[in-house]
């Protein structure tokens, strides 16, 4: 069963530095999603990506914050200078075009800024 | 605005015991669609069910069942005779069928099952 993938699994990284976390959505799905849920909280919606552009953001997307597709598979998230309150579980979501209505989640990237 | 509410933070039962999750949205809209996903201990998000607002069908999937009832903007969950496999985080989410495609997540439910 196609799943969304997720790397890495774990990145640790120093206040002030770039980081950025990798995603392969499922291969025929057309929009992708980043969410991210901070320890013990809900799970919230930072963007979404649809045609080689962002269709919606949240307001913690900030200027920080930036997406992209590279390439016909990679959906990337990058943080420009990662803050302690970004410390958190990243997740990728993709949904399909006859079935957008539903997100499928990889497994997260936990990011830790020390 | 869009919410969604599961006042529930942690339950604990016994196994076997049938458990009730609850979940409460507020929307404008008059379509929309209702999630529920499971978050086990790994820390993944399991797809489990997607509900339109036009349907109001109760669905049943083995030992889970779904409650919806648009009078009361409720989207209830219940597993019945719990296993141990099913100690998880379970959200209950919204969104809405026009424009914007974010999810918007209730702050989940701690289901401990107890052997």
């Amino acid at each position: 069963e196609p799943e969304v993938t997720q790397t890495p699994s774990h990145q640790v990284t120093q206040m002030g530095q770039e980081v950025i976390l990798r995603c392969v959505p499922i291969s025929n799905h057309l929009y992708f999603y980043w969410y991210r849920q901070i320890l013990g909280q809900k799970v919230e919606f930072l963007v979404s990506f649809y045609n080689n552009e962002i269709s919606e953001k949240s307001e913690i997307f900030d200027d920080q914050f930036s997406v992209e597709r590279p390439d016909g598979s990679n959906f990337t998230l990058k943080i420009r200078s990662t803050k302690l309150e970004d410390s958190a579980m990243y997740f990728c979501a993709s949904s399909a075009q006859r079935e957008r209505d539903t997100q499928y989640f990889g497994p997260g990237t936990r990011l830790t800024v020390l | 605005a869009q919410k969604v509410t599961q006042a529930q933070t942690e339950i604990s039962v016994v196994e076997k015991e049938d458990v009730t999750l609850d979940c409460v949205y507020e929307t404008r809209d008059t379509t929309y669609y209702l999630f529920w996903y499971k978050q086990p201990p790994s820390g993944e998000l399991v797809f489990l069910i997607r509900r339109n607002s036009f349907d109001e069908q109760n669905e049943i999937s083995g030992r889970y069942s779904w409650n919806f009832q648009k009078s009361t903007s409720s989207f209830n969950f219940t597993i019945t005779a719990s296993q141990v496999v099913d100690s998880a985080v379970y959200f209950c989410a919204l969104r809405s069928s026009q424009g914007a495609q974010k999810l918007v997540f209730g702050q989940g439910t701690r289901l401990t099952i107890n052997p």
